[in-house]
């Protein structure tokens, strides 16, 4: 069964931390994303990458980079983080460039205090 | 304005009940339209997709997509209290940007 494996579930971290969030998938895709789920907002595009050391911004890069070295393993970094950025984080993964078939992790709820 | 629109509920229904789901958009250029179902403390998967307009059914659960009025719906008959969940619906121009909306909460009471 294919994978898309984030690294925490629950994270706590305190305000100005830096702050790694590891997503790695297991299915060869070349496709991978970073967004973040809101109650009332949905899901937003933070970062995307088509390829490895390839990333481009989404909807709402502001305070956050990201870091694909290898192709299976795309890192979201919270340079200095903030309680605004208390958020559920999701990461997906993508075959097909169609936007269908996003494989999606299970998420990290970050609680910044 | 948001991009696409998504009442967020809850929807609550009875057991065997015939649920509908809405969205809609503004973007006259989406073409890929697809829904996702989020069980709780999980991440989305992915549920069904159409492109551009029309029908599609699968088992219990059909999509609509109607272009013209820019409004999509999924339909799930003979609702189970296993598909309690979120449903979001999601579009796309083509390319791998998607687009979603805000979440659908629905529960169904045995």
């Amino acid at each position: 069964d294919v994978k898309v494996t984030q690294s925490s579930r629950y994270l706590v971290k305190r305000t100005g931390e830096k702050v790694f969030l590891e997503c790695v998938q297991d299915m060869d895709h070349e496709n991978m994303f970073w967004y973040r789920q809101d109650p009332g907002l949905g899901l937003r595009l933070i970062y995307f990458s088509y390829d490895v050391k390839m990333k481009e911004k989404g909807d709402i890069p502001e305070g956050y980079s990201v870091s694909r070295e290898k192709k299976e393993r795309f890192s979201l970094i919270l340079e200095s983080a903030s309680t605004n950025q208390t958020s559920m984080y999701l990461c997906a993964s993508s075959l097909w460039e169609q936007g269908i078939g996003y494989t999606f992790g299970s998420g990290t709820r970050l609680t910044v205090v | 304005q948001k991009e696409v629109e998504q009442d967020p509920g809850p929807l609550s229904v009875p057991e065997g009940a015939i649920v509908s789901l809405n969205c809609t958009y503004s973007n006259s250029a989406f073409q890929y339209f697809m829904w996702y179902r989020q069980y709780s403390r999980k991440g989305p998967e992915l549920l069904m997709y159409t492109y551009s307009s029309g029908n599609k059914e699968d088992g219990r659960f059909t999509a609509q997509v109607d272009k013209s009025s820019k409004y999509i719906s999924l339909f799930i008959r003979d609702s189970q209290p296993s598909d309690s969940a979120t449903y979001l619906c999601a579009m796309s121009e083509g390319g791998n940007k998607l687009v979603f909306g805000a979440g659908t909460i629905l529960r169904v009471k045995s």
